[in-house]
């Protein structure tokens, strides 16, 4: 079974900048497994952020921005403002599957 | 405004089914993969399934824990998804989140599935 590995946790200072990483157990992530980050604060409900690698929705703010890394996928935060404090799930496609990370926790602090 | 809203959950005893809607709406339903995404307390995400658009095939594709238990449905003319649990389990507890495809990138509110005695 396919596993999605995540940072379980990251600190990170107020207009600081944070890199979340996402690898799968398959080897190295690329373009071909769609990376998805989505973003969960505390008590609310998922909301996406970028999809297929690179792509944002509308409602996706411009410091957010994804990238493959080091046969990883990553999620950018240039210039961390305190509302980013959340939980972040990548999701990789594997075939016909759908796989979410375990999380990172991002304590903006 | 682009409105998922999920129904159908509740309390069901070990061995027992549930099915779940949710009624999409401000997107065109019929053009979206759709999926049912989980989330047991304190945890983290898990996908459940998906079923692809009927033109496409409506191809259905399920986690390994949930295969042979839950069927995903869609109703293009309802705009409506569904979800149908059977010989539900204890670790199936969760809210369970209605959401469109990576590209749309739509998620419900979600409905609370408890699964106690």
């Amino acid at each position: 079974q396919t596993v999605v590995t995540q940072e379980p946790s990251l600190t990170v200072s107020p207009g600081g900048p944070v890199t979340l990483t996402c690898a799968s157990s398959t080897g190295a992530v690329t373009s071909d497994y769609f990376p998805n980050w989505i973003q969960q604060k505390p008590g609310q409900v998922p909301r996406a952020l970028i999809y297929s690698t690179n792509k944002k929705h509308l409602w996706t703010p411009a410091r957010f921005s994804g990238s493959l890394l080091g046969g990883k996928a990553a999620l950018t935060v240039s210039g961390v403002q305190p509302e980013d404090e959340a939980t972040y799930y990548c999701m990789l496609y594997h075939g016909a599957d759908q796989v979410f990370g375990g999380g990172t926790k991002l304590t903006v602090l | 405004e682009v409105q998922l809203v999920e129904s159908g959950g509740g309390l069901v005893k070990p061995g027992g089914s549930l099915r779940l809607s949710c009624a999409a709406s401000g997107f065109t339903f019929s053009d979206a993969w759709m999926n049912w995404v989980r989330q047991a307390p304190g945890k983290g995400l898990e996908w459940v399934g998906r079923i692809k658009t009927v033109s496409q095939g409506g191809t259905e594709d399920y986690a390994a824990p949930v295969k042979g238990r839950f069927t995903i449905s869609r109703d293009d003319s309802k705009s409506t998804l569904y979800l149908q649990m059977n010989s539900l389990q204890t670790e199936d507890t969760a809210v369970y989140y209605c959401t469109s495809g990576s590209v749309e990138g739509y998620w419900g509110q979600g409905t609370p599935v408890t699964v106690s005695s």
